[in-house]
């Protein structure tokens, strides 16, 4: 059974790096591609970006210019930074999977539960 | 860049009832459509991918339909367990999510 965890500071200050990891467990994170997605609350869904093959990357352009995700294969883990916050950027933060294959199959089917993280002074 | 523009946003049903939910693409985008079910405090729950196709152990009573610009999610017939906000969620290039539709208990 595939089952991923988040986790990660609750709160963090305006201008800092908000750092999160996800725990994948129940499959390889040198396959699939690894996501992260966001929910301000009470809003809608933003992805972020993705990691695959162990280390290539995919950011949405609103967001490339302060993100960065990387990969500890060790670990089966993934990790999103996002310098340089603000309130905006309040969010719960999930992690997803993606499968690799074409363009039908490039939905998300396993997620973790959400951390939700805070931007304040 | 594509758009998503799911309708309605809100929508009041009653067990039961028939509840259809419309996404469109400001382009086209073949049937590349994922549709997901958020609950509350939850992370959201695929349910239908490549438009028409229901993901393994869905009710088959969520179905999917469309292709290019239209999209739909029908409920054929509405539990107390489908409350829930629906995402839609094109396939093609970027990852986007439409704005979501709340289905609340009439």
């Amino acid at each position: 059974q595939v089952q991923l965890q988040e986790s990660g500071p609750g709160l963090v200050k305006p201008s800092e790096t908000l750092s999160v990891t996800c725990t994948v467990s129940g499959a390889s994170i040198s396959s699939y591609y690894w996501s992260w997605i966001r929910q301000p609350p009470g809003k809608g869904l933003e992805w972020i970006g993705y990691i695959y093959n162990s280390g290539s990357t995919i950011y949405n352009p609103s967001l490339r210019s302060r993100v960065t995700i990387s990969v500890d294969t060790s670990k089966n883990q993934f990790s999103l930074s996002l310098s340089s916050v603000t309130a905006a950027d309040t969010a719960v933060y999930f992690c997803a999977r993606r499968l690799s294959g074409s363009y039908s199959e490039r939905y998300f089917d396993y997620w973790g539960q959400g951390t939700l993280v805070t931007v304040s002074s | 860049d594509i758009q998503l523009t799911q309708s309605p946003s809100f929508l009041s049903a009653s067990v039961g009832d028939r509840v259809t939910i419309t996404c469109r693409a400001s382009q086209g985008i073949s049937s590349y459509l994922a549709w997901y079910q958020q609950k509350p405090g939850k992370a959201p729950k695929l349910l239908i991918y490549a438009a028409s196709t229901l993901q393994s152990g869905v009710p088959s009573r969520f179905s999917g339909s469309g292709s290019g610009t239209e999209f739909t999610l029908t409920i054929s017939s509405l539990q107390p367990e489908d409350f829930a906000t629906y995402y839609c969620q094109q396939l093609n290039t970027y990852p986007l999510f439409g704005g979501g539709t709340k289905v609340e208990i009439k």
